[in-house]
């Protein structure tokens, strides 16, 4: 079964690039879009972009300016950069794949366990 | 951005409870629309998807139904491991947006 996994540097410093990479196991990592989502503390989620085994992107307009995310198929991997971080940024971070291959339009399937990302100088 | 307004924020029921939690979309998003639970702790995991179809593995006592703006999802007998919090969440429109979440105690 398909299984993501999230890895990055738990503590990053004002101002400073947060960057998260999601290894994929267990399935395919082409003809499936995935998505990074993101929880603050103690409140609700918040979809961050996509990117597509071809590596098109979509970015929520509210980071757009401030994100990036990238997809190394031959590691099964793909990664988000969130530059000029705050403690606004302060978040889980999940790693996600959608049920449906092929499209954006699908629910979100897998989701990874999360990993902190924490902004603190 | 299409917003998505649950309620309530949170409910206390019995087990056995029949618990109903509504979704509201600020536009028609047709029945794209998704329910998720999250335990305290874990990454929140798809129950619900196309407003009313079951996720393989989910059991019946979930159920969703509605289309354009107005949704419901309902736990027919609240269990145990009920508890959490759940969210809705379109895919009509890009951003994809979730609902605040209803928090869900015993």
């Amino acid at each position: 079964q398909v299984e993501l996994q999230e890895s990055g540097p738990g503590l990053v410093k004002p101002s400073e690039t947060l960057s998260l990479i999601c290894t994929v196991s267990g399935g395919p990592i082409n003809n499936y879009y995935w998505s990074w989502i993101r929880q603050p503390p103690g409140k609700g989620l918040e979809w961050i972009g996509y990117i597509s085994d071809s590596g098109r992107t979509n970015y929520n307009p509210s980071l757009q300016s401030r994100v990036s995310i990238s997809v190394d198929m031959s590691k099964s991997q793909f990664s988000l950069k969130v530059r000029s971080v705050t403690a606004a940024d302060t978040a889980m971070y999940y790693c996600v794949r959608g049920r449906e291959a092929t499209t954006i339009y699908s629910a979100f399937g897998i989701w990874g366990q999360g990993t902190m990302g924490t902004v603190s100088s | 951005d299409i917003q998505m307004t649950q309620s309530p924020s949170s409910l206390s029921a019995s087990v056995g409870d029949r618990v109903t939690i509504t979704c509201q979309a600020s536009q028609d998003i047709s029945n794209f629309l998704n329910w998720y639970h999250q335990k305290p702790g874990k990454a929140p995991k798809l129950l619900i998807y196309v407003a009313s179809s079951l996720e393989t593995g989910v059991p019946s006592r979930f159920s969703g139904s509605g289309s354009g703006t107005h949704f419901t999802f309902t736990i027919s007998s609240l269990q145990p491991e009920d508890i959490g919090t759940y969210y809705c969440q379109q895919y009509d429109n890009l951003p994809l947006t979730f609902g605040g979440g209803t928090k869900v105690e015993i």
